[in-house]
């Protein structure tokens, strides 16, 4: 079955430095993977999709890579602030209008 | 100011009863979700519904139901047949954007005692 894998441990990085967060999938060939930011009792809001045929996208501080030869994507956030805290899920459509989430890497910034 | 509303925030019953959890969003979008969300794992999905009328079982059903008599509304129930409902419950819409992404509502968080 499809299958989604993101670190389970958090990542603890100083101000100021790149958080690189990994997403790994199985079984499938997605046409397209998402990643969301969740903060803490609340829900999940979008941050950027990539396409299968972009190998990276950027947004401001976030930057995207998809390699579907490893079916891996990495998400990187520049110059990190505390502010960036937050659960980070990746998201894959398994067809029609369902999507699977990855459990999530939790990013921990310290000032 | 549009956008998807769950109420309520947190919500406590007593095992063996029945408890409806309210959805409403007005971005006017065909396609309506429930997930449950535990510590430690991903979303999993209860329910979907593509259009009004029309509703599919997602991978974790059982125990629960929904109905969509209207565009804006997408109500769950928790009923008693759900072996173990305390979680938190995010429900999510979506249009037809090019990012094809999902909005979610803030969550209820259901304890049952």
């Amino acid at each position: 079955s499809q299958k989604i894998e993101q670190n389970s441990e958090a990542l603890n990085i100083q101000e100021g430095k790149t958080a690189t967060l990994t997403c790994n999938y199985t079984n499938y060939s997605p046409a397209y993977l998402q990643w969301y930011r969740q903060d803490p009792g609340r829900g999940p809001v979008f941050l950027l999709l990539i396409r299968e045929n972009e190998k990276e996208k950027r947004k401001e501080r976030l930057k995207v890579t998809f390699d579907t030869t490893l079916k891996q994507s990495l998400f990187h956030i520049t110059a990190s602030q505390p502010a960036d805290s937050a659960t980070y899920l990746c998201a894959l459509p398994t067809g029609g209008f369902k999507t699977i989430f990855g459990a999530g890497t939790r990013l921990f910034v310290k000032a | 100011d549009g956008g998807i509303t769950q109420s309520p925030k947190y919500l406590f019953r007593k095992e063996g009863q029945n408890v409806t959890l309210s959805c409403e969003q007005n971005l006017n979008h065909d396609a309506m979700y429930w997930y449950r969300q535990d510590p430690g794992q991903g979303l999993r999905l209860i329910y979907y519904s593509q259009i009004v009328n029309d509703f599919q079982k997602g991978d974790i059903a059982e125990g629960y139901s929904v109905s969509r008599e209207k565009k804006e509304s997408f109500p769950l129930t928790v009923t008693s047949a759900q072996k173990n409902p305390t979680a938190f419950y995010l429900c999510a819409s979506r249009g037809a954007g090019l990012n094809n992404e999902q909005f979610f509502g803030p969550g209820t968080r259901l304890t049952v005692l």
